[in-house]
């Protein structure tokens, strides 16, 4: 069975910092592309970025290019998600998700991340 | 970046009744429509890839349809727990886009 658990997310102040980690379990890891949608409070999904098996190919939204760094360690199962310069916008719940075919596959429960002073 | 529009933005029906959710893409992207779930408090969960194939365990009552710009989710025999919101996503280039998502209410 396909487990994904996301950890990380806080309350931080505008401007800061905060890296989110997806553990993931139950499919061959290295196997597929992984990514992160976030949906605002009360509002739809959003996706933010993904990535390949590999860890070779990775791709951003345009409201998060240059702030945020999605990575992987294949040997540990896990997914990251690197947010800098984090604004009020950003709020949101955090989801990560395996893909394949562009699709999201499995879905892991949410992290919060709550951007304010 | 391609757009994706969803229509209605909510509706109501009773329980064995058949909807239909439409959902607009900006350009051609062929057969490249995903649809999902998403339940109050829950993450979403993929109802349809590739505009029509059912993921194992969806129920046959949950159909698409489609190509190109248009395409349609079809739920007939509505159940209580298909109450939720779904939203439609294109696979056909990056970045992804999801439509801004259609309420499902059950009488």
């Amino acid at each position: 069975e396909v487990q994904l658990v996301e950890s990380g997310g806080g309350l931080v102040q505008p401007g800061g910092s905060l890296r989110l980690s997806c553990a993931a379990s139950g499919f061959t890891f290295s196997s597929y592309s992984m990514n992160w949608v976030r949906q605002a409070p009360g509002k739809g999904l959003e996706w933010v970025s993904e990535i390949d098996g590999s860890g070779t190919y990775a791709f951003y939204a345009d409201s998060v290019k240059g702030r945020f760094t999605i990575s992987r360690d294949n040997s540990k199962n896990t997914l990251y998600l690197q947010m800098n310069s984090l604004r009020a916008e950003d709020t949101a719940i955090f989801f990560c998700g395996n893909t394949r075919y562009g699709y999201n596959w499995g879905w892991g429960q949410g992290t919060m991340v709550t951007v304010s002073s | 970046d391609i757009q994706m529009t969803q229509s209605p933005s909510s509706l109501s029906a009773s329980v064995g009744d058949r909807v239909t959710v439409t959902c607009r893409a900006s350009q051609d992207i062929s057969g490249s429509l995903g649809w999902y779930q998403q339940k109050p408090g829950d993450a979403p969960k993929l109802l349809i890839s590739a505009a029509s194939s059912l993921p194992s365990g969806v129920p046959s009552r949950f159909g698409g349809s489609g190509s190109g710009t248009v395409f349609t989710l079809t739920i007939s025999n509505l159940q209580p727990e298909d109450s939720a919101t779904y939203y439609c996503q294109q696979a056909k280039s990056f970045p992804r886009t999801f439509g801004q998502g259609t309420k499902l209410e059950i009488k």
